[in-house]
Order: C-alpha cells, then sequence, then structure tokens
C-alpha cells in the first residue's frame, strides 16, 4: 500500500521567514495531494492541494510542488506568521483502483516566534 | 451552512461496552471515511465508503464496523471498544468520483478514552 513519509516532525521559524515541509510517497499511481493545517483542538483544513498533472501551484504565501518522478512533494510557506504555527499534514490518495484510500504524513509541527 | 457533523464530541466508556459515533454530512457527497488520530502517528484512515452499500477498510480497520445504509450519514461502531481504541476520532467525506481528486471536510473530531 501507499507510504508517505512526512518531515521534519517539527520546525520552529522566526516570523518572517520560510518554512517548507517535505514528503515523499511511495505509489506510483497517486494523483492527488493535499496539505492540511490543524490548530491545536481543531479539525484539520485544507490549504493548498496539487494534481498530478502540475508541477507547482501557489495561493499567496503559501506554494506546494510537486516532483512525480522523485515522488515528492513540498509545502513552502513564505513570510510567516504567528497565526500559521499549527500541525501541517500532507496526504496522497489515488483514483481509479483502490480509490478512496488516503494515506496521510505523520505530521509537522510548526512554531513560527514573533 | 456546509458541513460534516459527529456525535458525540466526547465520551468516556469501558471495556467492552459497544458504542457508536454517528457521522452525518449535508453537502451530498458520495465519499465518507473514517480516521483515527493518535500523537505522532497522523491521521490513520479506519474504513471508507464510496457510496451507498459500499465500504472498505482502511489501514486500521480492526475492532470497528461501519454501515452506509445511506447517503449522507456514515456511522462507526465498535462493538467491544478496547483502551487502545482511545484516540481522537475524525469523520470526512468529500463529492468522490472517478480521480477521487477532491479535498476532504472534516467533522469536529470525537474523543473517545475507554477505560
Amino acid at each position: 500500500g501507499e507510504n508517505v513519509e512526512q518531515h521534519p516532525s517539527t520546525l520552529s521559524v522566526q516570523e518572517g521567514d520560510s518554512a517548507v515541509i517535505k514528503c515523499t510517497y511511495s505509489d506510483s499511481a497517486s494523483n492527488y495531494f493535499p496539505w492540511y493545517k490543524q490548530e491545536l483542538g481543531k479539525r484539520p483544513q485544507l490549504i493548498i492541494d496539487i494534481r498530478s498533472n502540475v508541477g507547482e501551484k501557489k495561493d499567496q504565501r503559501i506554494a506546494v510542488t510537486l516532483n512525480k518522478t522523485a515522488k515528492h512533494f513540498s509545502l513552502h510557506i513564505t513570510e510567516t506568521q504567528p497565526e500559521d504555527s499549527a500541525v501541517y499534514f500532507c496526504a496522497a490518495s489515488r483514483g481509479s483502483t483502490n480509490a478512496g484510500k488516503s494515506t496521510f504524513g505523520d505530521g509537522t509541527t510548526l512554531t513560527v516566534k514573533p | 451552512e456546509a458541513q460534516v457533523t459527529q456525535n458525540p464530541r466526547y465520551l468516556i466508556t469501558v471495556t467492552g461496552k459497544k458504542l457508536t459515533v454517528t457521522c452525518s454530512q449535508n453537502m451530498n457527497h458520495e465519499y465518507m471515511s473514517w480516521y483515527r488520530q493518535d500523537p505522532g502517528l497522523g491521521l490513520r484512515q479506519i474504513y471508507y465508503s464510496m457510496n451507498v452499500e459500499v465500504t472498505d477498510k482502511g489501514d486500521v480497520p480492526e475492532g470497528y464496523k461501519v454501515s452506509r445504509k445511506e447517503k449522507r450519514n456514515f456511522p462507526l461502531i465498535l462493538e467491544s471498544p478496547s483502551p487502545n481504541q482511545t484516540s481522537l476520532y475524525f469523520c470526512a467525506s468529500n463529492p468522490g468520483g472517478p480521480l477521487f481528486d477532491q479535498p476532504q471536510h472534516f467533522g469536529d473530531g470525537t474523543r473517545l478514552s475507554i477505560l
């Protein structure tokens, strides 16, 4: 089955710096790669996603890149702010055969120091 | 308001006492799923359903049952709960479709403690 590895598990940055979180996946048939943000005591919420026919996607301070050949994708947050502090999860899922199975990374706890 | 609703939000119970966690969505989504979240282990998929009467095992299905008799509801059943099922549980849904490339909408979570 799919295996998703996420690094680092914790990340501390100074306000205004950039943060990068990386994930690798094992199933070459995976075609959808969302990133979720989970604040303390809250539910995970989508912040950005990318599909396998796209290499990069950007939404204001947040961007995601996908390298299908190497089977890895990354989340980039620029100009970090204290409210970016949260746990971030990557995930991989696939359509067609075994559609419906979603595998999440173990999460990255991001702390942005004012 | 589009939402996924789980009940109860918190439950403390004892080993062996059957319990059901309900999940309902009002978005007419085909796909629904259950996850458990444990510290350092991310979200692990328990069961999922691509449509009514269609359910499949995720990565950690042991000790759980589900049913999908109608589109909006996807209850999680613990027939004989044990302490290792103490966890935070999330229900999620998305529109489904052949590419399965849509984000999931999560409920607010249910914190279960099995003593």
